[in-house]
């Protein structure tokens, strides 16, 4: 079955500083990879995500990176902020109107005043 | 946007009753629909894929007599939790995506379920 690895698991950083989270996937079918954020009993919030015909995508402060040869994803947040601290999961997806997702472990990151 | 309505947000019950917990997508139609568990500082673990007009399908280790789904139409679906009992307490949420290749998953804003 579908297994995504996530690390680290936390993740305490100064503010205005980066933060870099890397999952590992094992489904070669995966061709969709959101991630997320979640504030405590709060519903997942999509930040990025990334299609297999991507290696890289951009958004306001965050980048995802794709591998697919080693099934790798990472992300990256610049420039912390307190409102970052949160809990993120990487995902993957087979996206074919049938849209389970297998999320990742988790890393709940600290960005520190 | 879409937008996917869940309820209760919080439900307290005793143990050996049951409770119903509703999904509706307010503003698409969903073939399909998924429910998450998520027990506290874990992630979410998908329980069931609702197919509108079919039964749904349970995921590995889910006892499918005791979370009953019910997707009786492209706008609703319902996890009735039977008999429940103290582990079962968590959060759980339903999600629900379009019909196209490029729609994006939207997600309730989940239950937290407490039973005591």
């Amino acid at each position: 079955g579908e297994n995504v690895e996530q690390h680290p698991s936390t993740l305490s950083v100064q503010e205005g500083d980066s933060a870099v989270i890397k999952c590992t996937y094992s489904d070669s079918a995966s061709n969709y990879f959101p991630w997320y954020k979640q504030e405590l009993g709060k519903r997942p919030q999509l930040i990025i995500d990334i299609r297999s015909n991507m290696d890289k995508r951009q958004g306001q402060r965050v980048t995802v990176l794709l591998n697919k040869t080693v099934k790798h994803l990472s992300l990256q947040i610049a420039a912390t902020q307190p409102g970052d601290s949160a809990v993120y999961f990487c995902a993957e997806t087979f996206s074919g109107g049938y849209q389970k997702v297998t999320f990742g472990t988790g890393t709940k990151l600290q960005v520190i005043p | 946007g879409a937008v996917v309505s869940q309820h209760p947000s919080r439900v307290i019950c005793k143990s050996g009753t049951s409770v119903k917990i509703e999904c509706r997508s307010l503003d698409f139609q969903a073939t399909t629909m998924f429910w998450y568990r998520q027990f506290p500082k874990q992630s979410l673990m998908l329980m069931a894929t609702s197919n509108e007009g079919s039964k749904a399908t349970y995921e590995q280790g889910v006892e499918k007599d005791k979370f009953l789904i019910n997707h009786a139409s492209l706008t609703l679906s319902t996890l009735t939790v039977t008999s429940a009992h103290p582990e079962d307490s968590s959060f759980y949420i339903c999600s629900a995506g379009g019909t196209s290749y490029n729609s994006p998953l939207h997600f309730g804003n989940g239950t937290r379920l407490t039973v005591t």
